[in-house]
């Protein structure tokens, strides 16, 4: 067990749909990472979030939106949702601001399926 | 931004035997370069990592090398058993954890 939770494990809905994930990082972590892992593919990272403020973006989409809040945990809202869109959805924190290296702590993910 | 290569992206061993899994990266400024291990169905877990000071590291059956000149990295797993069964992604960034970019993965499979 990692000490991060992510909520839910597992969602269905359909296109043009909007969903909320949701992750709690490890006690005393600041910092909350996204990645999106489709079928066979990499982590691609999405957002990085550092003590309720955003601190780094990937390939996010603009359907895509993410925030911290003052009890540092983060939710990943994706909009417009897309067959494409189907994917797991990774949450990971880290103790530090992210400006420095040191081991990410992954969820065990919320996959999402688009139908 | 920093771009990661993984080859190959399956590989099979014999029992006993050792895997190679390889991987490039671009950005000369890159200093750390973690390895990440995902089996079936769960989340990716750090499983060793070389910062740029350092040629090679090692952890019982698990070593990685870093050739920076080469701007290339690898992961070496001697004496292969079942549970060694997984995904692997080697990883690299130039400034912290929120440049961190990962390879595609790697699907090692351990044939008892």
């Amino acid at each position: 067990d990692s000490g991060v939770t992510q909520t839910p494990k597992h969602l269905i809905t359909a296109t043009g749909q909007r969903v909320t994930l949701r992750c709690s990082p490890r006690s005393g972590d600041l910092s909350v990472y996204w990645y999106q892992q489709s079928l066979d593919q990499g982590l691609q990272f999405l957002i990085q979030y550092y003590n309720g403020e955003e601190r780094a973006k990937g390939n996010i989409l603009e359907r895509f939106s993410a925030q911290q809040f003052p009890d540092l945990h983060s939710e990943l809202n994706l909009s417009s949702l897309e067959l494409g869109d189907s994917a797991l959805y990774f949450c990971a924190s880290s103790p530090a601001s992210g400006r420095i290296t040191g081991e990410l702590f992954f969820g065990e993910g919320s996959r999402l399926t688009v139908l | 931004g920093e771009n990661v290569e993984q080859h190959p992206s399956t590989l099979s061993v014999q029992e006993g035997d050792s895997a190679v899994i390889k991987c490039t990266y671009s950005d000369s400024a890159s200093n750390y370069f973690p390895w990440y291990k995902q089996e079936l169905g769960k989340r990716p877990q750090l499983i060793i990592d070389i910062r740029s000071n350092v040629g090679e590291k090692k952890d019982q059956r698990i070593a990685v090398t870093l050739n920076k000149t080469a701007k290339h990295f690898s992961l070496h797993i001697t004496e292969t058993q079942p549970e060694d069964s997984a995904v692997y992604f080697c990883a690299a960034t130039p400034f912290g954890n929120e440049k961190l970019t990962f390879g595609t993965g790697t699907r090692l499979t351990i044939i008892p």
